[in-house]
């Protein structure tokens, strides 16, 4: 298995433009995390998923924010319009059967907004 | 919500010495997890335990549930072991990962 995939790696781009990262989760982890890792607040969680379905977004900073699990294999966190205060590096994680598990990072997206 | 804290907040240290890094938490939990992050940037799990002690190569990691307190043990360091290390807890109604903010150690040759 190729691990969790993230993309982009990288992504620069101009305050108030829509970005979307993307995850991939290994097949059969039914749980899947959303984290964002700053140097003032270290990592925290924005949102996860079980089968597919958002159980807790008390994370997500504000409506700019949202994320998508269409199906099994896919999920995508998008922020609309980006500030430059949500320069971070996102990272995705995947457990199976159950959040006690043990979480599989993705490489994580560095985001940078000018 | 649960309170996690470690300590130090960085360390140095020479090649092969012992190395301990504390973690507290402050509300019971289910788990406990000691992730190591490379410079690069990749997070990577260490240990994930309930209790007692896990010992994988030169990594130790204990628990003491009634203390709420985990340490993560590194034997005869070497300077590929520079990491931070942060621990992170699981359990309550939010079943997600709650991060402590890391400790940053460097070993030299």
């Amino acid at each position: 298995d190729a691990g969790v995939i993230q993309s982009p790696r990288h992504e620069v781009t101009e305050m108030g433009q829509e970005v979307t990262l993307r995850c991939k989760p290994i097949s059969g982890h039914d749980y899947l995390f959303w984290y964002r890792q700053t140097m003032m607040r270290g990592l925290e969680l924005l949102i996860y998923f079980n089968n597919n379905v958002p159980i807790d977004d008390s994370g997500m900073p504000e409506d700019r924010f949202s994320a998508k699990m269409p199906n099994a294999s896919f999920s995508t966190l998008k922020i609309q319009p980006s500030e430059p205060r949500d320069s971070a590096v996102y990272f995705c994680a995947g457990s199976s059967a159950s959040s006690y598990n043990e979480q599989f990072f993705g490489p994580g997206t560095r985001l940078t907004v000018l | 919500k649960n309170e996690v804290e470690q300590s130090p907040q960085n360390l140095t240290a020479q090649e092969g010495e012992f190395i301990t890094i504390n973690c507290s938490y402050s509300v019971g939990i289910s788990a406990l997890h000691w992730l190591q992050q490379h410079p690069g940037g990749g997070i990577v799990s260490l240990f994930m335990l309930s209790s007692g002690k896990k010992k994988h190569g030169r990594l130790i990691a204990t628990i003491n549930i009634q203390e709420k307190h985990s340490s993560l043990h590194i034997t005869a360091s070497h300077p590929r072991d520079s990491a931070v290390y942060i621990c992170a807890v699981s359990g309550g109604s939010q079943g997600n990962l709650i991060f402590g903010k890391g400790t940053k150690l460097s070993v030299k040759p």
